[in-house]
C-alpha cells in the first residue's frame, strides 16, 4: 500500500527564513511519481512539481527547491527567503498509475505561516 | 484559475438528504478526479472516470455515486448525508495522455455542510 507522511503538523517562520517541509512515502512500486501541490488559504489546490521515480536530479524553481532521495524515500521541499505569500497548507502526494491519469495519495499536509 | 468548474461552491443540508455536486473539467481534459477533504480523513481519492467510464475507485462509500456524461462534465451524488459527510470535495481534471505531464488540476471545491 502506498502512504506519504508529512511529520510537520505546523510550521512557523519568520518572513526571509528559509524553511524545509518533510516528505517521507512507501510504496512497492518501482515506477512511481511524487508530488507538492499547495493549498492557500483560498482553497484550491494548485500543483507545484512533479518527480518521477527514475530521476533523482534536484530541481530548483526560483526561491522553490526540492530534494528527492530514494535512498531514504524522501522528497522534501524547501521555500528560500519565505515570504508572507507562501502562508499556505502544503502537500506531498504519490501516484504509481499514470496510463490514464493520476490516482493521488496525498499525506496529511503541512501547514506553513509565515510571519511578517 | 485552473479551468476546472465546480458547483455549487457551498451547500448546507440536513442528515438524511441527498445532493449533487457538478464539475466541469478543462477543455480537453478526459479524466475526471473526485477528492474529499475533511480534518479527521485529510485528502483522500474518491473515483476517477476516464471518457465517461469508471477508471479507479477510492474510498468512496456505498452512499455517493458518481458519474461522468458525454460532454464530459461529472457529478458526486451523496444520499443519506450524515454530519461525518461535511467536507470539501474536490473535483479534478487532467489531460490526455498523451503529453501528460502528470499535473491534476483542481477545482475550487464545494464544501458541504450536513447539521
Amino acid at each position: 500500500a502506498q502512504k506519504v507522511t508529512q511529520a510537520q503538523t505546523e510550521i512557523s517562520v519568520v518572513e526571509k527564513e528559509d524553511v524545509t517541509l518533510d516528505c517521507v512515502y512507501e510504496t512497492r512500486d518501482t515506477t512511481y511519481y511524487l508530488f507538492w501541490y499547495k493549498q492557500p488559504p483560498s482553497g484550491e489546490l494548485v500543483f507545484l512539481i512533479r518527480r518521477n521515480s527514475f530521476d533523482e536530479q534536484n530541481e530548483i524553481s526560483g526561491r522553490y527547491s526540492w530534494n528527492f532521495q530514494k535512498s531514504t524515500s524522501s522528497f522534501n521541499f524547501t521555500i528560500t527567503a519565505s515570504q508572507v505569500v507562501d502562508s499556505a497548507v502544503y502537500f506531498c502526494a504519490l501516484s504509481d498509475n499514470m496510463e490514464y491519469g493520476n490516482k493521488l495519495v496525498f499525506g496529511a499536509g503541512t501547514i506553513l505561516r509565515v510571519k511578517s | 484559475d485552473s479551468g476546472v468548474t465546480q458547483t455549487p461552491k457551498h451547500l448546507i443540508t440536513a442528515t438524511g438528504q441527498r445532493v449533487t455536486l457538478r464539475c466541469s473539467p478543462r477543455s480537453g481534459d478526459l479524466s475526471v478526479y473526485w477528492y474529499q477533504q475533511s480534518l479527521d480523513q485529510g485528502l483522500q481519492f474518491l473515483i476517477q472516470y476516464y471518457n465517461g467510464e469508471e477508471r479507479a475507485k477510492g474510498n468512496i462509500l456505498e452512499r455517493f455515486s458518481a458519474q461522468q456524461f458525454p460532454d464530459l462534465h461529472s457529478e458526486l451524488n451523496l444520499s443519506s448525508l450524515e454530519l461525518g459527510d461535511s467536507a470539501l470535495y474536490f473535483c479534478a481534471s487532467s489531460p490526455l495522455p498523451q503529453g501528460f505531464t502528470g499535473e491534476l488540476f483542481f477545482g475550487e471545491g464545494s464544501r458541504l455542510t450536513v447539521l
